[in-house]
């Protein structure tokens, strides 16, 4: 059950669009349309920002976006905001009952 | 709305055992599956166990096999942990979490996470 690869940091600036990518293998990312993504701002729970690949919860922005190709996800935020800036960890089923999050990322508003 | 709270965090020495517990409200406790994830200090989301919503069903990350067991009363809205054997490398916050409506186990709530520390 190794953690899912995610780039340590990202950055952008207010209004323009950031990309976290999510890569795993063909047990967990490429082998289910289960994945999800989460922010974390310091000292606080998980929140869901996207589930099932591509699909956002009510109240969730539709600044955040998801996708997936092959054993990558990805979560993409348009129109960055200085409230964005957190930690974003993706979330895959990996079969036989168990789960596997993302190492993590940064995202830095500049 | 959803809530989850936690308790049963605190110090202790290694070796020795702790049980969690997370009650939720806002919901129909015995029609989800719930979960189990820790992040240490600093660090990233582990998952650490999951349990169907009848308890019919559990299972555990590799690195706590054998010590740490799942459990929940649907009477009591409440979802345990118990933690025996506890290491060094199992300090970190707790979080109970709720499983979605979709499938793939997939979290929609989590709770406020509970602090475990083991340390001499």
């Amino acid at each position: 059950q190794s953690a899912l690869t995610q780039p340590r940091s990202v950055s952008g600036s207010p209004g323009q669009s950031v990309t976290i990518s999510c890569t795993g293998n063909s047990s967990d990312v490429g082998g289910y349309n289960y994945v999800s993504w989460y922010q974390q701002h310091p000292g606080k729970a998980p929140k869901l920002l996207i589930y099932d690949v591509i699909n956002r919860p009510s109240g969730v922005p539709g600044r955040f976006s998801g996708s997936k190709s092959g054993n990558t996800a990805s979560l993409t935020i348009s129109g960055l905001q200085a409230e964005d800036e957190a930690d974003y960890y993706c979330y895959s089923y990996a079969g036989s009952y168990t789960s596997v999050f993302g190492g993590g990322t940064k995202l830095t508003v500049l | 709305q959803v809530q989850l709270v936690e308790s049963g965090g605190g110090v202790v020495q290694p070796g020795r055992s702790l049980r969690l517990s997370c009650v939720g409200s806002g919901f129909t406790f015995s029609n989800y599956g719930m979960h189990w994830v820790r992040q240490a200090p600093g660090k990233g989301l582990e998952w650490v166990a999951v349990m169907s919503y009848d308890g019919s069903k559990k299972f555990h990350t590799d690195s706590v096999k054998g010590r740490f067991t799942i459990s929940r009363d649907n009477s009591r809205n409440t979802l345990y942990m118990q933690m025996n054997s506890l290491r060094p490398e199992d300090t970190a916050v707790y979080y109970c979490a709720k499983v979605g409506g979709s499938s793939g186990w997939q979290i929609d709530y989590w709770g406020q996470g509970t602090l475990v520390t083991v340390s001499s």
